[in-house]
């Protein structure tokens, strides 16, 4: 079955420790996004890239990093320098004009 | 720019009853709209979107939404709600072709209650 796979679906952090968020689809899709959710709030887009080897900041790009080697695999780092690490983070990618999401990842820091 | 307002942020029901759960939202240009479930720890699953054509749009698990365009609004329907419709709901807009971002609003959670 084609979908996206996230992993792990739950990640611990210790303070200053950059970490790295798997995603990956076999949906074909160019479009892949990375969202963070917090209690209580909407998905805010963190990075997103349209097609291989390009990627673009969303509204809260600071503190993470991506990077786009194949078209399959999207992978978010959570470094040091973002001081609220601590969400719920989700992956999708797009069918124009439809999005499809992972089963997310719960990053916590310890 | 888009933006989309949920109006309720939850949304108290018993079990059997009608819900309507309400979305606004605001583009300058046309727009595709969504609705989303989440449940809890897991990722978002498609209901229903409206992409053209009839403005009623029915999804799944019984779940129906009207695109009314004159008030910018794609309000959620059911006309009778389960105990495992207890869930967060988002609505969605998306603009244009291509692989265009989509702007989702602050979620609305149904509680469903016996």
């Amino acid at each position: 079955d084609g979908g996206i796979t996230q992993s792990p679906k739950y990640l611990f952090r210790k303070e200053g420790q950059n970490v790295t968020l798997s995603c990956e689809q076999n949906l074909n899709h160019d479009a892949m996004y990375w969202y963070r959710q917090d209690p209580g709030q909407g998905l805010r887009l963190i990075y997103y890239s349209q097609i291989v080897n390009d990627f673009q900041k969303g509204d809260i790009a600071e503190g993470y990093s991506v990077s786009r080697e194949k078209k399959e695999s999207f992978p978010l780092t959570v470094t040091s320098a973002q001081k609220n690490p601590t969400a719920f983070y989700l992956c999708a990618s797009k069918r124009s004009p439809e999005a499809f999401f992972g089963q997310g990842t719960r990053l916590t820091v310890v | 720019a888009q933006s989309v307002t949920q109006l309720d942020s939850q949304v108290p029901v018993f079990e059997e009853a009608p819900v309507e759960l309400r979305c606004n939202y605001s583009s300058s240009v046309s727009v595709y709209l969504f609705w989303y479930v989440q449940y809890p720890n897991q990722g978002l699953q498609l209901l229903l979107k409206y992409l053209s054509g009839s403005t009623l749009v029915k999804g799944i698990n019984g779940f129906e939404a009207e695109f009314n365009k004159s008030q910018t609004s794609f309000h959620l329907r059911k006309p009778s709600v389960h105990i495992s419709d207890t869930a967060e709901y988002f609505c969605a807009v998306s603009v244009g072709t291509n692989a265009g971002k989509s702007t989702f609003g602050d979620g609305t959670t149904l509680t469903v209650k016996p």
